[in-house]
């Protein structure tokens, strides 16, 4: 069985503060590992797919780092806004198949 | 160009009942997903098309869910006959690359549909 874990489940954030989340996932198999953001109601929006152990990415204020060896990848934002106000998810694909496996994600909330 | 997108976006009917979503995926996409979000718990696969072909179903839960894709364009996930533990908000994403491409294979998500069943 495949999990994936992220956490913290839930963040409470003031505007400003920077913050990171931890996604843990499978590392034998690794193909790719994609991070979304996601408000209800809408699409979830791809930030980064990432493949390449030691991949820094980053976009805007938002930037990850993947470790691949041993199965984790950070997600991180500088100087929180209330607008990134959102659930990450991280979801990872084996050489195997096609399929993303998610994680549960973490819920943050940027208070003014 | 026009995102995946989903119908209806919410849709409330009663235990024993069908309901029919769609997807329409992004044009030109060969492979279309379903995916399912049961609330507090993580999107999970429920299967996978290559234009028209089922490449992977073994996310489905049982046989009251039947999907399809004739014509290898829009596809509808039916679920006949309702049961409560179907309530979820089902995704559909769509993706242009083949697998093991350089790009990671991204998937474009749709909105979701919010499926109650009461």
């Amino acid at each position: 069985i495949l999990n994936v874990e992220q956490s913290p489940q839930s963040l409470h954030v003031q505007e400003g503060d920077s913050t990171n989340f931890t996604c843990s996932f499978p590392s034998s198999n690794f193909y790719a590992l994609h991070w979304y953001r996601w408000e209800t109601a809408k699409s979830p929006e791809a930030l980064f797919v990432m493949t390449l152990n030691g991949d820094e990415k980053k976009k805007g204020r938002i930037s990850a780092t993947l470790n691949t060896k041993e199965g984790y990848s950070y997600l991180y934002i500088k100087g929180s806004q209330p607008e990134d106000s959102a659930t990450y998810l991280c979801a990872y694909l084996s050489y195997n198949t096609d399929k993303l496996i998610f994680g549960t994600g973490t819920r943050l909330q940027v208070f003014p | 160009e026009a995102g995946v997108t989903q119908f209806p976006s919410h849709s409330v009917i009663e235990k024993g009942q069908t309901v029919t979503l769609r997807c329409d995926p992004i044009s030109g996409h060969d492979n279309l997903y379903w995916y399912r979000r049961v609330m507090g718990k993580e999107i999970k696969f429920l299967l996978h098309f290559v234009k028209e072909s089922k490449q992977d179903e073994s996310g489905m839960p049982n046989n009251r869910f039947l999907a399809e894709r004739t014509g290898g364009t829009y596809s509808t996930l039916k679920v006949q006959p309702a049961e409560l533990e179907d309530s979820g908000v089902y995704f559909c994403a769509s993706s242009q690359l083949p697998h093991r491409s350089s790009e990671g294979n991204e998937q474009f998500f749709g909105p979701g549909t919010r499926l109650t069943v009461l």
